[in-house]
């Protein structure tokens, strides 16, 4: 139980596009969802919280425009990564909390490479 | 906020030989602190907690100890095997935070054959 996906698992892109990244709880709910990014060789960063029907909240630095949440289900967040840029090439991961738990599942991760 | 140490950066340990990796917390009121695993280009893996109401937890070779007063928990694996080769991150949070993690740095396991 507890598996979280995530799509793609890569993707490449050229700059100014735009590019969604799906996390899915595929067997609970996740009342919340996480965003993270990892640069190589480094930690986890939260970029934003999301709760289900509810605006995300994002860290210190994270720019909630450029980088558009959602979550729209108890089973679905997605991020938008708009107009990326070669800076925002990087390792994004997603996780879920079930209601009544401490736990993060953590999704597969996406790795964006921005041209 | 929380702010979460972890040490060593790296460690390199023979077959067999135990690992101990620690890390410090800032925030008394943490009360959950996981463990996660991951390898390379893969997702972190859930490997171990502790809730702060406990201080030794352990699961056949891996075990967490938490020490509340000095804020410190550390990660203990032994008979180390090459498959044991990864990143480790510590982790702690808070119940009323909207459980989000504040990550160690991580530490970076190399079990030598």
């Amino acid at each position: 139980g507890a598996v979280v996906s995530q799509h793609p698992s890569w993707v490449i892109c050229k700059s100014g596009t735009s590019v969604k990244i799906e996390c899915r709880s595929l067997d609970f709910q996740a009342t919340t969802m996480f965003w993270y990014r990892q640069f190589p060789k480094q930690s986890l960063m939260l970029m934003a919280t999301s709760n289900e029907g509810s605006k995300a909240t994002y860290e210190q630095g994270v720019e909630k425009d450029k980088f558009l949440i959602n979550h729209a289900s108890l089973t679905l967040s997605t991020l938008t990564v708009t107009s990326a840029h070669p800076e925002d090439s990087s390792f994004y991961i997603c996780s879920a909390r079930g209601l009544h738990t401490d736990t993060q599942y953590f999704g597969p991760g996406t790795r964006l490479t921005v041209l | 906020g929380e702010n979460v140490e972890q040490h060593p950066s790296t460690l390199s340990v023979q077959e067999g030989d135990s690992a101990v990796i620690k890390c410090t917390y800032s925030d008394s009121a943490s009360n959950y602190f996981p463990w996660y695993k991951q390898e390379l280009g893969k997702r972190p893996q859930l490997i171990i907690d502790i809730r702060s109401n406990v201080g030794e937890k352990k699961d056949q070779r891996i075990a967490v100890t938490l020490n509340k007063t000095a804020k410190h928990f550390s990660l203990h694996i032994t008979e180390t095997q090459p498959e044991d080769s990864a990143v480790y991150f510590c982790a702690a949070t808070l119940n009323n935070a909207g459980n989000m993690l504040t990550f160690g740095g991580g530490t970076r396991l190399m079990v030598k054959p």
